[in-house]
């Protein structure tokens, strides 16, 4: 089946420092993967999608120039925190869907964000 | 917000009892998928079940869709200990972005 790696599972960083995150389709292209994000025991916040070769569509509140985004091949997405601050640390998880597959998005094993 | 909701949000029932969660949703959809999330780590696709249908099955999950209500149920029956999880349904209103429901904690005691 569809697989998506999503690393690091773990990350903490300091204050104002950036962090990458990325998402692989491993056994599959993706033109359109996306991102979300979710605070402990709260549902999935949809933060933006993301277009291969083009640029990302944002959800409404989500701040582009902090949370960047490409996708700069069809198996591979990044999410880059910039100046990361407290009130970013959060899970964060990628999805995807395999063309064709109609079997529901695949998901990443997410990313435990903690700015310190 | 188009978020859906969940009910109930908390579940906790004896091992090999069923276990029903509801979902509500606000718009149209073009289909609906029930996702399992064990606690920090990713989800994990259920079902996906269309407008046009009414009803799926897979092993020991029932999802159903009425679409006239906007609602769905996912019957988890004869539970086990290993179903405790947090479990949430998501929208497709064809824009392929989806919206996730508020989620229900289920925890089944062995």
């Amino acid at each position: 089946g569809a697989v998506v790696s999503q690393h690091p599972s773990r990350v903490i960083c300091k204050s104002g420092t950036s962090v990458k995150i990325e998402c692989r389709s491993l056994d599959f292209q993706a033109t359109t993967m996306f991102w979300y994000r979710q605070f402990p025991k709260q549902s999935l916040m949809l933060m933006a999608t993301s277009n291969e070769g083009s640029k990302a569509t944002y959800e409404q509140g989500v701040e582009k120039d902090k949370f960047l985004i490409n996708h700069a091949s069809l198996t591979l997405s990044t999410l880059t925190v910039t100046s990361a601050h407290p009130e970013d640390s959060s899970f964060y998880i990628c999805s995807a869907e395999e063309q064709g597959r109609g079997g529901g998005y695949t998901f990443g094993s997410g990313t435990r964000l903690t700015v310190v | 917000s188009q978020q859906g909701e969940e009910d109930p949000q908390a579940l906790s029932i004896q091992e090999g009892e069923n276990a029903t969660m509801n979902c509500s949703y606000k718009t149209s959809i073009n289909n609906l998928q029930w996702y399992r999330q064990n606690s920090g780590r990713g989800l994990v696709h259920l079902i996906l079940i269309r407008s046009n249908e009414r009803e799926k099955h897979s092993g020991r999950l029932r999802v159903t869709l009425d679409t006239s209500k906007k609602s769905s149920s996912l019957l988890i029956t004869a539970s086990r200990a290993a179903d405790t999880a947090s479990y949430f349904c998501a929208t497709d209103s064809g824009t392929y972005k989806y919206i996730f429901g508020t989620g229900t904690r289920l925890k089944v005691l062995a």
